[in-house]
């Protein structure tokens, strides 16, 4: 079981809004770390798509952004398109696990 | 756009050694962290281990005991060995760069099997 807690799956129709949670605790979100996001299209690597909490790379459109909040953090797209569908994944660090973790995953599906 | 591209065998046998390498053509790889994260079939992404250009690592503590992270930089390439295979090892293995504990850019990965 992840120390990252997400929702398995979300779905919505297209041009609709979502979001997708990640539920940390006081050893990682809640102790100050950041939380960065990555999109996983079906076969290939993740990508990074949110970091340090609401920053997006280069290219990545504006629909989507990213909050953080005491213990937890949210992606947030907008305008859903047929090319979000894609596994969804937040990532922060542990103080208690001395090491980099990642949530369970949230698959998005565009109805 | 930075690329990596990880290279090794496909399958390995339990109890052995898995080797990878990942070249990085066109960013010297000294400077940034170089991390190698895997991904079991179905599962979220699980953090290995980083290496500094400076030969410095950290390792997940989990693998602590079964790792070493390397680093050539005269071929800028780094790579990862993990003993004792056994079949929950099996997983796509990713390298990537790593800033301020994040992975900005990855290879394409390498699905490694653990088979007799």
């Amino acid at each position: 079981q992840s120390v990252l807690t997400q929702p398995p799956s979300v779905s919505g129709a297209a041009g609709q809004r979502v979001t997708i949670s990640c539920t940390g605790g006081s050893s990682n979100i809640g102790a100050g770390f950041d939380v960065h996001w990555y999109q996983q299209l079906a076969g290939t690597a993740p990508k990074l798509l949110i970091y340090a909490n609401n920053n997006r790379p280069s290219g990545v459109p504006d629909r989507i952004s990213g909050s953080k909040s005491g213990t937890s953090a949210s992606l947030a797209i907008t305008g859903l398109q047929a090319e979000d569908e894609a596994d969804y994944y937040c990532q922060s660090y542990d103080t208690s696990l001395n090491g980099v973790i990642f949530g369970g995953g949230t698959k998005l599906t565009v109805l | 756009q930075v690329q990596l591209q990880e290279s090794g065998p496909g399958l390995v046998k339990p109890s052995e050694t898995l080797s990878l390498t990942c070249t990085v053509p066109g960013d010297p790889i000294s400077s940034h962290y170089w991390s190698w994260i895997r991904q079991p079939p179905g599962r979220e992404p699980e953090w290995i281990g980083y290496i500094y250009y400076s030969g410095s690592t950290n390792y997940s503590p989990s693998l602590k005991s079964r790792v070493t992270i390397s680093l050539d930089t005269s071929k800028n390439q780094f790579s990862l060995r993990l003993k004792s295979m056994t079949a929950a090892d099996t997983a796509v293995y990713y390298c990537a760069r790593s800033i301020f504990l994040r992975f900005d850019y990855w290879g394409q990965g390498i699905l490694v099997t653990v088979s007799s």
